[in-house]
């Protein structure tokens, strides 16, 4: 079955660096995501990703966000300088818009020190 | 954040039993419905889906209903198996875009 891949699975960051995340969705899919969970929080919508541009984002959303599709296969998550509050479970995803239904990565855990 | 509320954090059921689920929502603009269970260490997993024009759908041992008028969305999982075990968040959207989750209810089926 096809999947969405997430590398790496665990970042470590000091506070103020820049991170990337990174993730491989499925290859027929259109449709390309960022969530984060922040521990014991509910899973929130960071931006969604369409023909080469964001199609909605969100509050969390802010300057310090940034996505991209650099080469056709990735799609990355960069934050130019990490807060402690960025400390969450991000998960990309993808879909093709026939059911809305996502495939999810298996996230990725940054922790920012 | 509370346009989407899941207010059972846990359930546990029989093995061969139904499983309901349910989640409440405020927005009446949301369109879209979505259900996914989560493993540890795994992202969530699309289960079923729902939109604004029907009010149930079926895949196998997944049913979905949606009551609009009440605002509430339910899964019920017939026969509820020990795989089940997982927690199961709803999610909602007006776009199709943004979905909004809750946050989640632990289901254990118990052999």
């Amino acid at each position: 079955e096809p999947e969405v891949t997430q590398t790496p699975s665990h970042q470590v960051t000091q506070m103020g660096q820049e991170v990337i995340l990174r993730c491989v969705p499925i290859s027929n899919h259109l449709y390309f995501y960022w969530y984060r969970q922040i521990l014991g929080q509910k899973v929130e919508f960071l931006v969604s990703f369409y023909n080469n541009e964001i199609s909605e984002k969100s509050e969390i959303f802010d300057d310090q966000f940034s996505v991209e599709r650099p080469d056709g296969s990735n799609f990355t998550l960069k934050i130019r300088s990490t807060k402690l509050e960025d400390s969450a479970m991000y998960f990309c995803a993808s879909n093709n818009r026939l059911n809305y239904g996502y495939t999810f990565g298996s996230g990725t855990r940054l922790t920012v020190v | 954040d509370q346009q989407v509320k899941q207010n059972s954090p846990s359930l546990s059921v029989q093995e061969g039993r139904i499983s309901i689920l349910n989640c409440d929502y405020t927005n009446s603009m949301f369109d879209y419905f979505l259900w996914y269970k989560k493993y540890p260490a795994e992202g969530p997993t699309f289960l079923i889906s729902i939109s604004s024009i029907k009010d149930k759908n079926e895949d196998g041992r997944f049913t979905v209903f949606l009551n609009k008028s009440a605002k509430h969305l339910s899964l019920h999982i017939v026969p509820s198996q020990p795989g089940d075990s997982a927690v199961y968040f709803c999610a909602a959207s007006v776009t199709g875009n943004q979905f909004y989750f809750g946050t989640g209810t632990s289901l254990t089926v118990i052999p």
